[in-house]
């Protein structure tokens, strides 16, 4: 099993650009979230999905869009980059709700 | 209060010792518990769950919980340099049933 894995590792994107961070996990898990983390701030939650075609506001939505079509795989869409969304992204997936997550090994994204 | 809460440290411990790692959380009615360690520019790797009061060794891990007092701990014997990292504890939350984490404490294990 891969588990967890996650696409491109580094990104540097330009203000305005478009871009789709990949997910993709092999465990047959119905939840998967994505989290990005800022150094000092922890993880923040930005949207979970419970199942394929169900997907849900995190924390910290707002300059992100998910769709969930599949039970494996999990995309997460920045539509117009800000500087604000330089940080490193995590796509994580557990078997059950409120149960242990399995991360994948990030994104680290630069806007400028 | 802080849904979870961690010192973010550094905390430094001489190889060979006990390392003592806690974590208070607000959520009375939680029943899940999570560490997860992350090397720098890794992503975070669970290493102990704990759902009972008391506590729960796996090798040269110990969880504890107390549910009374609303905190859980980590203990790490024979600390080794590998050991060096940052913890984040991560608590189940009773009112939605979402996952929290802490920001997490560094640890220094001094050679």
């Amino acid at each position: 099993n891969a588990g967890v894995t996650q696409t491109p590792k580094f990104r540097i994107l330009k203000i305005g650009q478009s871009m789709t961070l990949q997910c993709t996990q092999d465990m047959n898990h119905n939840y998967m979230y994505w989290y990005r983390q800022d150094p000092g701030m922890g993880l923040k939650l930005i949207y979970y999905s419970v199942g394929a075609g169900i997907t849900d506001k995190g924390e910290v939505p707002n300059g992100y869009n998910v769709s969930r079509s599949t039970t494996e795989d999990f995309p997460l869409r920045l539509e117009l980059a800000a500087p604000s969304q330089t940080s490193v992204y995590f796509c994580a997936s557990s078997s059950r709700t409120g149960g242990e997550q399995y991360f994948g090994p990030g994104t680290r994204l630069t806007v400028t | 209060q802080k849904e979870v809460e961690q010192n973010s440290g550094p905390l430094s411990v001489p190889e060979g010792a006990i390392a003592s790692l806690n974590c208070t959380y607000s959520d009375r009615g939680s029943q899940s518990f999570f560490w997860y360690r992350q090397y720098s520019g890794k992503s975070p790797e669970l290493i102990m769950f704990i759902y009972s009061n008391g506590d729960k060794e796996d090798g040269r891990f110990t969880a504890q919980l107390n549910k009374a007092s609303q905190y859980v701990s980590l203990l790490i014997r024979d600390s080794q340099p590998s050991d060096s990292a940052t913890y984040l504890c991560a608590v189940n939350m009773f009112r939605d049933d979402k996952i929290i984490f802490g920001k997490g404490t560094r640890l220094h294990i001094l050679p």
